[in-house]
């Protein structure tokens, strides 16, 4: 089992509907959850962590975490053309982040 | 604030050269990581180090990598000889101190060709 699962998509939603990301992983001892969100030919940025049980929300962005379940999604609400991109769940492991390998998401105008 | 800075930016180069990436961490930040980006295989770790220690090489695909960090702003990763399955992105990224609070910051990468 990979350490850190993702549909690689694409995912296409269109313009205003909300996009829904999952992401799954297998060390129960994780602790710290991130979505990093990577443009083409660009290297990855941050845009949400998460560290606790429920739903952190910023902005258009909520990050959602079960940790029985293992199970981390993002969800865009009122998805932008501009959201096109690669979203990348991230599980700390000690010291360092294991990411998945990611879910193409297109936004159709 | 300047972010991770690498260098080059570009680099092709022929199979059985040397090849040397740099980086230059965030002013600060006591993690430097070193990544690997293909399509195949997504985004990989191949070493870190906390305050210009090696923690964890095990990501390192085999004798022909290595990284140094000489001190808290620098840091390189070496490829002797290179091969054309070592073409990827490559990532130097750093973070602070709080290793449960581990949020990373990417430098633009360097795109490597091997020919």
């Amino acid at each position: 089992q990979k350490e850190v699962e993702q549909n690689s998509g694409p995912l296409s939603v269109p313009e205003g509907a909300i996009a829904s990301l999952n992401c799954t992983y297998s060390d129960r001892v994780s602790q710290s959850f991130f979505w990093y969100r990577q443009y083409s030919g660009k290297s990855p940025e941050l845009i949400m962590s998460i560290y606790s049980n429920g739903d952190k929300e910023d902005g258009r962005f909520t990050a959602q975490l079960n940790k029985a379940s293992q199970y981390v999604s993002l969800l865009i609400r009122d998805s932008q053309p501009s959201d096109s991109a690669t979203y990348l769940c991230a599980v700390n492991r000690d010291d360092k982040i294991i990411f998945g390998k990611g879910t193409r998401l297109h936004i159709l105008p | 604030d300047a972010g991770v800075i690498q260098s080059p930016r570009h680099e092709v180069t022929e199979m059985g050269q040397e090849v040397t990436l740099r980086c230059k961490p965030i002013s600060g930040h006591d993690y430097l990581f070193w990544y690997r980006q293909t399509m195949m295989r997504g985004l990989e770790l191949l070493i870190y180090f906390n305050n210009n220690v090696p923690i964890d090489d095990s990501g390192m695909p085999e004798d022909r990598f290595s990284a140094k960090m000489p001190n808290a702003s620098f840091s390189t990763l070496k490829i002797q000889p290179s091969e054309p399955r070592d073409s990827a992105v490559y990532f130097c990224a750093s973070s602070l101190v709080t290793s449960s609070y581990n949020e990373q910051f990417f430098g633009p990468g360097t795109r490597l060709t091997v020919l």
